[in-house]
């Protein structure tokens, strides 16, 4: 079945730092979907991407729909504490549009 | 407030016991979902309602069991569970089954099985 691969799987950074992510598979997907997982709470929905070559912001946040529809790009820039979590790339399937999750990059910022 | 309210936020059950989550939405939503969160592994997909009507169960244990009694309200049914069923049940919804509108997820279960 379509898997996607986030890399890298954890990151450690100092605040202040631009920070970027990447999520690739072997199929198209015709919908990317970015989230981010805070601490013993649910995954938010950040930002949605609907067409290749897309780039969307929202706030320090940037993603990106790849050309190929195999892969997708988020990029935080001057980080800040509170962006420490789990950020995880998904899409809905071809097979029958339920959304399927990366297993996520972790984001951890040195004090 | 997500609105996808889960309860209770944590669950410390035994093997033998039976216990039940539950998921509430007020978004006016159509569809909702039962999410397993284990340590290192994506996401993985249970349970899908659709308008109140089961549409997909990616071959779950029989052990865990959802309920639909309406658009608003999911639960999940737990019996005689297994250590490595400890996870963080997550419960979604969504407008429709389709997802490219991303779901909204509640704050989760965390389910531990001694």
């Amino acid at each position: 079945g379509q898997q996607l691969n986030q890399s890298p799987q954890s990151m450690f950074i100092q605040e202040g730092e631009d920070v970027s992510m990447n999520c690739t598979s072997s199929s198209i997907f015709n919908t990317w979907l970015w989230y981010k997982q805070d601490p013993g709470e649910g995954p938010v929905l950040l930002i949605a991407l609907y067409k290749a070559g897309e780039l969307t912001s929202n706030g320090r946040l940037t993603a990106q729909f790849g050309i190929t529809r195999k892969d997708s790009f988020l990029n935080i820039s001057a980080s800040i504490p509170s962006d420490v979590g789990i950020y995880f790339c998904a899409g809905p399937t071809n097979r029958d549009d339920k959304i399927i999750f990366g297993k996520g990059t972790r984001l951890h910022i040195l004090p | 407030e997500t609105g996808v309210t889960q309860t209770p936020r944590h669950l410390v059950m035994g093997m033998t016991n039976k216990k039940s989550l539950k998921c509430e939405q007020h978004l006016g939503h159509n569809a909702m979902y039962w999410y397993k969160q284990s340590a290192k592994k994506p996401l993985e997909l249970m349970f899908v309602y659709s308008l109140e009507e089961r549409v997909e169960n990616n071959s779950v244990p029989s052990r865990f069991s959802p309920e639909c009694p309406n658009s608003s309200h999911l639960f999940l049914h737990l019996h005689t569970l297994q250590p490595e069923d400890s996870a963080l049940y997550l419960c979604a919804s969504s407008q429709d089954s389709w997802g490219g509108y991303g779901y909204t997820f509640g704050s989760g279960t965390r389910l531990t099985v001694v």
